[in-house]
């Protein structure tokens, strides 16, 4: 059972719409990373949290600790930002990351 | 060139055959990666290194061989090539990994591996 769990696998949506994909992990953690990938297969990283919210551009990416639940926003989507989105989390201690098997976005125009 | 780059990005070979895939950063970054990514399974982590000379290994590391002689190189070898390797490879970086530091990891462009 994969300790990172990303919820939807897929998702559809009308260019224009809010999104929002959801990261839950099992134990402590002391980072969360959203990454993003084209279809071209590039990885980005987008944000590093520990707590609270970050916000670039429209992406907002908020976390909450006692939960152990992270999300991505993105408003105004657009067709553009079609693409896996990756959340990973490392452990309390640990110097590697784990991964969420990725949520695959699409927009249409 | 700047940053983080893999070569080659397409491989093609055999079944026994000894393949290496090079990562190269120019960041002088302490911490280097190495994943493969499959369908079905993510990102998973294959070795990883804090520094030259010091690599661990990680999620599933059978098959693979990896070296640091330089800071800034960090190569991945599959020393007898089996099918179940035919994966995407990714090379990655990090400054640090610990506390508030620069943590963000930056990876390379991959390397899409066949194994016939």
């Amino acid at each position: 059972k994969n300790e990172v769990e990303q919820s939807p696998q897929n998702l559809t949506a009308q260019e224009g719409e809010f999104i929002t994909i959801n990261c839950s992990y099992s134990v402590g953690i002391s980072a969360l990373h959203w990454l993003q990938q084209h279809p071209g297969g590039g990885i980005v990283s987008l944000f590093m949290l520990s707590s609270g919210k970050k916000k670039h551009g429209r992406l907002i990416a908020t976390i909450n600790i006692q939960e152990k639940h992270s999300s991505l926003h993105i408003t105004a989507s657009h067709p553009r930002d079609s693409a896996v989105y990756i959340c990973a989390v490392r452990w309390k201690g640990a110097q590697k990351l784990v991964f969420g098997q990725g949520t695959r976005l699409t927009i249409n125009p | 060139d700047a940053g983080i780059t893999q070569s080659p990005r397409y491989k093609i070979t055999e079944t026994g055959r000894q393949v290496t895939l090079m990562c190269h950063q120019t960041w002088s970054h302490s911490y280097m990666f190495w994943y493969r990514q499959d369908l079905g399974h993510g990102l998973r982590l294959i070795y990883y290194s804090a520094a030259a000379d010091i690599t661990d290994k990680g999620e599933v590391p059978d098959g693979y061989v990896v070296s640091r002689s330089k800071t800034e190189n960090f190569p991945l070898t599959l020393e007898s090539a089996t099918r179940s390797q035919t994966s995407v490879y990714f090379c990655a970086s990090s400054e640090s990994v610990g506390g508030t530091g620069h943590n963000e990891q930056f990876f390379g462009p991959g390397t899409r591996l066949t194994v016939l």
